[in-house]
């Protein structure tokens, strides 16, 4: 069965940096999401993606991430400046677009800023 | 506002005893929802979805609009249950995103 792939899945980075998360959706699917985790707390909507846009983003996504689909397989989530509460598991995710379809997660990359 | 409640944070029971992991929601409209399950160290994994109406390894949930909920049951718990299970609604139309209540941690003990 095909899987959503994430890559690193850890990276430590120090305050300040720029860290690019990387994901690799299900091929046939056509939207795409990336969600957090901080430690003990609940899996929360950053932002999704379709058609080469995003279609719609939480208050948490703001001028410090970014979303890029650089090529037809690869969906990456940038974070600009990092801070300390940036550590978190980021999720991604994709669904086709039939319906409500569900969503497909992978694995997780656990960020970790210092 | 849209919301999903799950209650408990932690629900320990024996194996072999019934497992119902409770789930209310909030939505105006007419609500998608979900389970998904994450063992440990691993990807959340879609369950369940209320639309199908299936049975996935023993697990079932019905949802009750009058009551707003849709907790999920097992009849009889195994140790390889234990893992975390979260609630989600999926709004309808648009960029179907999802919205993931806090999570219950299930524990099954021998």
């Amino acid at each position: 069965e095909p899987e959503v792939t994430q890559t690193p899945s850890h990276q430590v980075t120090q305050m300040g940096q720029e860290v690019i998360l990387r994901c690799v959706p299900i091929s046939n699917h056509l939207y795409f999401y990336w969600y957090r985790q901080i430690l003990g707390q609940k899996v929360e909507f950053l932002v999704s993606f379709y058609n080469n846009e995003i279609s719609e983003k939480s208050e948490i996504f703001d001028d410090q991430f970014s979303v890029e689909r650089p090529d037809g397989s690869n969906f990456t989530l940038k974070i600009r400046s990092t801070k300390l509460e940036d550590s978190a598991m980021y999720f991604c995710a994709s669904r086709t677009g039939g319906g409500n379809s569900p969503l497909h997660f992978g694995n997780g990359t656990r960020l970790t800023v210092t | 506002a849209q919301r999903v409640t799950q209650p408990e944070k932690l629900l320990s029971v024996f194996k072999g005893a019934p497992v119902e992991l409770k789930c209310n929601y909030s939505y105006s409209g007419s609500p998608e929802l979900f389970w998904y399950v994450q063992y440990s160290r691993q990807r959340l994994q879609l369950l369940l979805r209320h639309i199908s109406r299936e049975s996935i390894k023993g697990f079932t949930a019905d949802l009750n609009k009058g009551e707003t909920s849709f907790h999920l049951k097992k009849p009889f718990a195994q140790e390889e249950d234990s893992a975390m299970y979260y609630c989600a609604l999926m709004f309808s139309g648009g960029y179907n995103k999802l919205i993931f209540g806090a999570g219950t941690r299930l524990a099954v003990h021998p």
